[in-house]
C-alpha cells in the first residue's frame, strides 16, 4: 500500500535557527506533495502545494523565503523552516495524492518546538 | 475556494449515547474525496473514514458516514459513544491534490 514516511517525528530548535523536515513516498508516485501546519489549538493550514516540474504554489501568509520546499522527484519532498520563532511551533504534515489508487496519504508529522 | 464546515467547538456526551458530528463542504470539484480524521492529544491525525462515492455508507471502528453530494454533507455518526472516543475530529476535503480541513470538533465522552 501507499505510505509516506516523514522525519524527524519531533524536533527542537533554538529561536532564529532553521530546521528541515523530509517526506518519502513509498508504493506510489507522489506527483504532488502538499505541506500543512497545525499551530497549537488550531486546525491544519495549507502551506504550499508542490508538483514535480512545476512551480510551487504557496498559500497566503506563507512564503518561499520562510518555507523553502524541494521536490526533486516522485518520491521525495523536503521543507525547511527558516529562522524559526515561537509562532512557527506546531505539527507539520506532508500529504500526497496517490492517483493510481485514488487515495490521499499523510506523513506521520513533524512536531516542531522552538525554544 | 474549497471549504469545510463542521460542528463547532466542543461536543460533550455521556457514554453510550449516539454520536453525530456534522460536516458540510463547498468545492468546485465534482468528485471530491471526503475524510474524517481523529487526533488524540499530542499525536498526529489518524484516518478514520474516507469516501468519494455518493450515497454509499462507509464504516470503520464503529463509526460511519455517508457522502451526500446533493446536500454536500459527510456527517460522522456512531451508535454508542465510548470513553476512548474522546478526541479531536477533523472533517477534510481533498480536491486538486490538496486537502482542506475543517476547524475541528472536540468530542468529550464522560461516564
Amino acid at each position: 500500500g501507499a505510505l509516506v514516511y516523514q522525519y524527524p517525528r519531533r524536533t527542537i530548535c533554538k529561536s532564529g535557527t532553521s530546521m528541515r523536515m523530509e517526506c518519502q513516498a513509498v508504493g506510489f508516485q507522489a506527483t504532488s506533495v502538499a505541506w500543512y501546519r497545525q499551530s497549537p489549538q488550531k486546525t491544519f493550514e495549507l502551506i504550499a502545494l508542490s508538483t514535480v516540474n512545476s512551480a510551487i504554489k504557496y498559500e497566503q501568509n506563507f512564503t518561499q523565503e520562510k518555507f523553502p520546499i524541494s521536490h526533486p522527484n516522485l518520491s521525495f519532498s523536503s521543507m525547511t523552516v527558516l529562522n524559526a520563532y515561537l509562532e512557527d511551533r506546531g505539527l507539520y504534515l506532508c500529504g500526497a495524492w496517490d492517483r493510481e489508487n485514488s487515495d490521499y496519504t499523510f506523513g506521520s508529522g513533524t512536531r516542531l518546538l522552538v525554544i | 475556494g474549497d471549504s469545510v464546515t463542521q460542528t463547532e467547538g466542543l461536543v460533550t456526551l455521556t457514554e453510550g449515547l449516539p454520536v453525530m458530528l456534522n460536516c458540510t463542504y463547498q468545492t468546485i470539484y465534482s468528485n471530491p474525496f471526503l475524510f474524517w480524521y481523529v487526533q488524540h492529544l499530542n499525536e498526529s491525525p489518524r484516518l478514520l473514514l474516507k469516501s468519494f462515492t455518493d450515497n454509499k455508507r462507509t464504516e470503520h471502528q464503529g463509526f460511519h458516514a455517508t457522502l451526500h453530494k446533493s446536500s454536500s454533507s459527510f456527517h460522522l455518526q456512531k451508535s454508542s459513544a465510548q470513553l476512548s472516543d474522546s478526541a479531536l475530529y477533523y472533517c477534510a476535503l481533498a480536491g486538486g491534490y490538496k486537502v482542506v480541513f475543517g476547524s475541528g470538533t472536540r468530542l468529550l465522552v464522560s461516564p
